[in-house]
């Protein structure tokens, strides 16, 4: 079975903090992705990265970087949270680009105050 | 941009009673997933289809592609409680989905 986990399952941030979320798969899949959940909004893409090194802007990558040094893992990085980042965050990979289906982490319920 | 309408989007039904929920699109996808989300956690993926007309089962769940891969229906026969959560259709190219904003089933004993 794929197994995708993120660093942590709760955090609270201050504004203004730098926050980094990890995420590990053991499948080696090429393709990871962030994506930030809300009610009512669904799942948005805020990046994705088909190779070691490279990464590609979502829809929503504004206030967010990442960084894919290994390629099993990819992390999420605000650079200086604020409260409109509250949210739910979640990795998913697949295994390369023809495949269609992505294996989710379990999340991180990320809190800025 | 592709978009995905999920209808219902809340859905609270008793045990043993039979329920349909849509995905549908004016765009065409290559593909569809439809997963389950329960609450606290990350999706979990229960099946791709890819033909139009394409019928899965899965236990008592059955999953169909519409003709013109433009749409899909979930159908639950004899929902039971453990069915209880948020359902997501996920559409698209290999590599960049678009997902839909989900069901959120509730299934009372």
């Amino acid at each position: 079975d794929v197994k995708v986990t993120q660093s942590s399952r709760y955090l609270v941030k201050r504004t203004g903090e730098k926050v980094f979320l990890e995420c590990v798969q053991d499948m080696d899949h090429e393709n990871m992705f962030w994506y930030r959940q809300d009610p009512g909004l669904g799942l948005r893409l805020i990046y994705f990265s088909y190779d070691v090194k490279m990464k590609e802007k979502g829809d929503i990558p504004e206030g967010y970087s990442v960084s894919r040094e290994k390629k099993e893992r990819f992390s999420l990085i605000l650079e200086s949270a604020s409260t409109n980042q509250t949210s739910m965050y979640l990795c998913a990979s697949d295994r390369d680009r023809s495949s269609y289906e992505q294996y989710f982490g379990p999340g991180t319920r990320l809190t800025v105050t | 941009t592709q978009l995905l309408e999920q209808s219902p989007q809340f859905l609270s039904i008793q045990e043993g009673e039979n329920l349909t929920v849509y995905c549908n699109s004016s765009s065409v996808f290559s593909s569809l997933q439809w997963y389950r989300q329960e609450p606290g956690e990350g999706p979990v993926l229960l099946v791709t289809v890819v033909t139009g007309g394409e019928v899965k089962k899965l236990k008592r769940l059955t999953f169909q592609f519409g003709d013109a891969r433009k749409d899909s229906s979930l159908h639950i026969t004899a929902a039971q409680p453990g069915d209880t959560g948020l359902y997501l259709c996920a559409g698209g190219p290999a590599r960049q989905l678009t997902f839909g904003s989900g069901t959120q089933l509730t299934v009372l004993p």
